[in-house]
């Protein structure tokens, strides 16, 4: 089945602790990305990849980092959580076509808490 | 201001209600326009997608972009209980970072 999945679900942490959230697609996509999603704001973008080690900063990057070292996998690592980055994080993967629409694929989501 | 708003509801219809889901934006910039439904718990999933101005249907969904007004909007006829979801709409430019703007959601509760 062609999915993107993310562990863990769900994770509540302490302030500091560094975690990372991992993520994987089976659909053989170039690109990659990270959303936070909070009330009231939608969905924005942390960080994307257009291919292996390509990595470039989304709408909201600070206090995230990401690395993209093989085609499938693009884990988000929080080195000191605070409680402002407790939130719905998803993955998302799509192709990189040369023009017109792509479809990016969600996974199911991480739910953060930091305490 | 955010660049794309959206009203939060909830928006609680009866069953074969038609149901209208509005979003508004300010950049210009913006040529892809989509809509996606979130159950709870899910992630996001595409329900249709439109490039510039103009309307696509696709069964009981039908998608409307007006960009001189900057105004989309998303049709439900003859609604469904398995309709209820938060509907997010979303926006990108043709090029660059492929970044999805979302507005904020729309939660629709379809009573039997």
């Amino acid at each position: 089945e062609a999915q993107v999945t993310q562990n863990p679900r769900y994770l509540i942490t302490v302030t500091g602790k560094k975690l990372t959230v991992t993520c994987s697609q089976n659909m053989n996509h170039e690109y990659m990305s990270w959303y936070r999603q909070d009330p009231g704001l939608g969905l924005r973008q942390i960080y994307y990849s257009m291919n292996v080690e390509v990595t470039d900063k989304g709408d909201v990057p600070e206090g995230y980092k990401v690395s993209r070292k093989e085609k499938r996998n693009f884990p988000l690592i929080l080195e000191s959580p605070s409680p402002n980055q407790t939130s719905l994080y998803f993955c998302a993967s799509s192709f990189t076509s040369t023009g017109g629409f792509y479809e990016q694929y969600f996974g199911p989501g991480t739910r953060l808490t930091v305490t | 201001q955010k660049e794309v708003e959206q009203d939060p509801g909830p928006l609680s219809v009866p069953e074969g209600a038609i149901v209208s889901l509005n979003c508004t934006y300010s950049n210009s910039a913006f040529q892809y326009f989509m809509w996606y439904r979130q159950y709870s718990r899910k992630g996001p999933e595409l329900l249709m997608y439109t490039y510039s101005s103009g309307n696509k249907e696709d069964g009981r969904f039908t998608a409307q972009v007006d960009k001189s007004s900057k105004y989309i909007s998303l049709f439900i006829r003859d609604s469904q209980p398995s309709d209820s979801a938060t509907y997010l709409c979303a926006m990108s430019a043709a090029t660059g970072r492929r970044a999805l703007t979302f507005g904020s959601g729309t939660r629709l509760q379809v009573q039997p």
